[in-house]
């Protein structure tokens, strides 16, 4: 199974600031036939289910707002927050599907400072 | 709107059963991979089973094998979860999520609660 690790586990970040979470998967995860890179992240507040913001390592779902984005390629990746607004509160999970089982990382909690 | 709305969960007994709907409109559901994703208390995101478009094709995830079924409706727009042999530690929310084949999971439902106690 494709191991997702994410970091930091939390993270305080002032209003207005950037936030950065990292996600690092066990196993390459570009797909040499079309050059996409199979990672999603999602946004989970309290009693929600997770909401995608970003998929193909770097395409924003539609209403996402353009604070968010994600890059990265191969094994590591990161979601950026550019300026933080306080209804970013929320966990963060990265998730690959190239592979069955499809696998999430484990979520980081980002909460103000 | 897109909407999935989960039901069937409650309170069961360990080695009981439960079945679990999830319930689809304004989308044509058959284009659609469906997964089911749970959550335990205070943990993470696990997913759980994934069935085709056209039903003929299903995974699960080595803690359900021989235990779950996944299955769908087409007709109905319904997809199910048969949870046999249950255990504590399938205690969890469980969520049905849409996908347009090997994607991610685009569309949601609200989760239905499973409590697997004694």
């Amino acid at each position: 199974d494709i191991v997702m690790t994410q970091s930091p586990d939390s993270l305080a970040v002032a209003l207005g600031e950037r936030a950065t979470i990292n996600c690092k998967s066990s196993q390459n995860i570009l797909h040499s036939s079309n050059d996409k890179n199979y990672l999603a992240w999602y946004q989970q507040k309290g009693g929600q289910p997770p909401r995608p913001l970003i998929y193909w390592a770097s395409t924003r779902e539609s209403g996402v707002p353009d604070r968010f984005s994600g890059s990265g390629s191969g094994t590591d990746f990161t979601l950026t927050i550019s300026s933080l607004q306080a209804e970013d509160v929320a966990i963060y999970y990265c998730h690959q599907y190239y592979t069955i089982p499809v696998t999430f990382g484990q979520g980081t909690r980002l909460e103000i400072k | 709107e897109v909407q999935l709305l989960e039901s069937g969960g409650g309170l069961v007994q360990p080695g009981g059963s439960l079945r679990l709907s999830c319930a689809a409109s304004a989308f044509t559901f058959g284009a659609y991979a469906m997964t089911w994703v749970r959550q335990a208390p205070g943990k993470g995101l696990e997913w759980v089973s994934t069935v085709s478009g056209h039903g003929a094709t299903t995974y699960y995830a080595d803690s359900v094998k021989g235990r779950f079924t996944i299955s769908r409706d087409n007709s109905q727009n319904t997809l199910y979860l048969q949870m046999n042999s249950l255990r504590a530690d399938d205690t969890a929310v469980y969520y049905c999520a849409s996908s347009r084949g090997i994607s991610y999971f685009d569309y949601w439902g609200q989760g239905t609660q499973v409590t697997v106690s004694s």
